[in-house]
């Protein structure tokens, strides 16, 4: 079974510029997390999926942030326009539904970012 | 609002040593999980061990096992028999029925040869 994929695996861009983060879950995964790390602090939470349906956008930083979950499927959180302080670490993850295990969250290998 | 806090940024352990990361957390919710993750460097962060806060039975994986101390909202984790691949960047991280997780600051575990 594949595991929670993450495209780019890294990207830089200028200050001003335009970034799209792509998340693939686990496949029959209905819950989708985005977290970000910013050097060498905390991993902190961004927002959370149902299927297509955003649950919880209480992490995310400001309106240069949209996130989408088309058709319930991958996800996508576009940065627009980024700034500095955006670049860090985001680190997507899936878990079940109501019906299965929806505690347990597994990790994609993160996109890192870094804004110049 | 919960918290949690890793007090250890780095440690150090040698080889086939045991070694204890430390976590601590705040709440008020009864029913949560806690979860144990590792990062080893540039590779993906991976699901170590799982604690359910109802059961009183500390869990175990293998080389790895945790100290639940409910009342004194205490969850360290114990690595025994320290192998090289263990050298990675540990979370310990809460969840409750909110759905998502919220992490310490991490602590970096170095295993020496």
């Amino acid at each position: 079974e594949a595991g929670v994929t993450q495209f780019p695996s890294h990207s830089v861009i200028e200050k001003g510029q335009t970034v799209t983060l792509r998340c693939d879950p686990i496949s029959g995964h209905d819950n989708l997390y985005w977290y970000r790390r910013v050097m060498g602090k905390e991993i902190k939470f961004l927002l959370h999926f149902v299927k297509e349906s955003k649950q919880d956008e209480s992490g995310m930083p400001n309106n240069r942030f949209l996130a989408e979950r088309t058709g319930g499927t991958y996800s996508t959180l576009k940065v627009q326009p980024a700034e500095l302080e955006d670049s860090g670490v985001y680190f997507c993850a899936s878990s079940q539904g109501l019906a299965g295990n929806q505690e347990t969250q597994y990790f994609g290998p993160g996109t890192r970012l870094l804004v110049l | 609002a919960q918290t949690v806090t890793q007090s250890q940024p780095e440690m150090s352990v040698q080889e086939a040593e045991t070694v204890t990361l430390s976590c601590t957390y705040d709440t008020s919710e009864s029913n949560y999980y806690l979860f144990w993750y590792k990062q080893p460097p540039s590779r993906q962060m991976i699901l170590v061990i799982r604690q359910e806060a109802y059961k009183q039975q500390n869990a175990t994986e293998n080389r790895f096992s945790v100290n639940f101390q409910k009342a004194a909202k205490s969850f360290s984790l114990k690595i025994s028999d320290s192998q090289l691949g263990d050298t990675a960047m540990y979370f310990c991280a809460f969840y409750n029925q909110g759905g998502k997780l919220i992490f310490g600051q991490g602590t970096e575990l170095s295993v020496k040869p």
